[in-house]
């Protein structure tokens, strides 16, 4: 079945320090989601991406998704102590309908 | 709107007892669909449901079954637990379509010993 990895599984940065997470599919995605779950909380959605090669900014945080639509990257400029939390990216396969399969997520820690 | 909501917010079972999961959502949404939650493992699929009285399995459906009889409710039921299905249980909704976001509920941690 279709298989989502992400890394890092954990990155601890200085508050100020960019922050990178990257997923990879193991089939072409007809589109992916990227979902942020702060500690103790559920996961809440940030983006979507669905053209190859699109590329999308919010604020401090940018998201890309590959030419191929088998991989993505959300960067973060300047990590703030509000960046916390796990970052999820969930690729939909083409007639998959709404399921998502969700990668590992990579866990952001930021000290002050 | 209260969006997702799910009952108990926490749960202790003991190993052979059953128990169902709640799951209500008031957004009219019609894709309802249950994950677990394992340390470093993402969010697995269980079942999900595109209607009232259609549901089917996901990644990892063993162990749990599900029905839909409202738009609104979707219960999870575990029929014999196992220490294997201590997890955090989130309950997500969205419209039909895979450009739509999933609204996820506050969660169930489910201890089994």
């Amino acid at each position: 079945g279709q298989q989502v990895m992400q890394i890092p599984q954990y990155q601890h940065v200085q508050e100020g320090e960019d922050f990178t997470t990257y997923c990879n599919s193991s089939t072409t995605l007809s589109n992916i989601q990227w979902y942020k779950q702060r500690p103790g909380g559920h996961p809440v959605f940030l983006i979507q991406l669905v053209k190859s090669g699109e590329v999308k900014k919010q604020k401090r945080l940018t998201f890309q998704f590959g030419e191929a639509k088998k991989n993505s990257s959300l960067h973060i400029t300047a990590t703030q102590t509000t960046d916390v939390g796990t970052y999820f990216c969930a690729g939909s396969a083409y007639n998959a309908g709404n399921m998502l399969t969700f990668g590992g997520g990579t866990r952001l820690m930021v000290k002050p | 709107n209260a969006g997702v909501t799910q009952t108990p917010k926490f749960q202790v079972l003991k190993t052979g007892q059953s128990m169902t999961l709640q799951c209500a959502q008031d957004m009219n949404h019609e894709y309802m669909s249950w994950y677990r939650q394992d340390p470093g493992m993402g969010l697995r699929l269980i079942h999900y449901s595109v209607g009232a009285g259609i549901t089917d399995q996901g990644e990892v459906p063993n162990g749990y079954n599900v029905s839909r009889s409202t738009t609104e409710d979707f219960p999870l039921r575990l029929l014999s637990a196992a220490p294997s299905q201590t997890s955090v249980y989130f309950c997500a909704s969205s419209y039909i379509g895979a450009s739509y976001e999933q609204y996820f509920g506050p969660g169930t941690r489910l201890t089994v010993t």
